[in-house]
């Protein structure tokens, strides 16, 4: 069975300061997808970053930056410079790779940047 | 391009009611998956549709909860004789197969709260 644990419940941070949200999964796939969602307060999801399980290149995008490590089963998110619009509950995900591929979800961090 | 779109975006109901959802998927996504997310948690998979045949369904649907995708394009989800624990957030999304991996777009949920 897969299952992802995100052990932080809530961050505080003031503007501008980096913050890494934490990942940790289990799955006995060989192949196998990571994604990080968020959930601002109007509560749709949305997409952020997908990894895939043969590529641990860590990359930057903008403002976000991802550390793929599959020895530790962790996929942490880190935002740089953080903006009081990065205030959102923000999810972990994984799936296999192939047909079925229904996302299994951590329980989510509360990030919330102060001015 | 219009995004996932889920009618009504609440509903109240009353204990012992039958309540029904509708979400209407990106255009030619061909995959569509229903979640449910209470409060203080991750989405958790419920159900999933490839055209319209239903592929998949998780423990958590009970013989109460029915969902069809009669035409491959939108779906409903309806729940019968409702309790107060299906009280929650169901989130519909998409997607459309893309080599072994589908990028998930969410609708905005439907919040069900059962008095």
């Amino acid at each position: 069975a897969q299952k992802v644990t995100q052990a932080q419940t809530e961050i505080s941070v003031v503007e501008k300061e980096d913050v890494t949200l934490d990942c940790v999964y289990e799955t006995r796939d060989t192949t196998y997808y990571l994604f990080w969602y968020k959930q601002p307060p109007s509560g749709e999801l949305v997409f952020l970053i997908r990894r895939n399980s043969f590529d641990e290149q860590n990359e930057i995008s903008g403002r976000y930056s991802w550390n793929f490590q599959k020895s530790t089963s962790s996929f942490n998110f880190t935002i740089t410079a953080s903006q009081v619009v990065d205030s959102a509950v923000y999810f972990c995900a994984l799936s296999k790779a192939g047909a079925n591929s229904k996302l299994t979800f951590g329980k989510g961090i509360t990030l919330s940047v102060r001015p | 391009d219009t995004g996932v779109s889920q009618d009504p975006r609440h509903k109240i109901t009353k204990r012992g009611q039958n309540v029904t959802f509708r979400c209407d998927p990106i255009s030619e996504h061909n995959r569509l998956y229903w979640y449910r997310q209470t409060l203080g948690q991750g989405p958790e998979f419920l159900t999933y549709f490839q055209n319209e045949a239903q592929l998949e369904k998780s423990r958590l649907l009970s013989d109460r909860f029915s969902a069809e995708r009669p035409k491959g394009s939108f779906s409903t989800l309806e729940i019968q004789r409702t309790e107060q624990g299906d009280s929650a957030m169901y989130l519909c999304a998409s997607s459309r197969v893309l080599a072994d991996y589908n990028e998930q777009f969410f609708g905005p949920g439907t919040r069900l709260t059962v008095l």
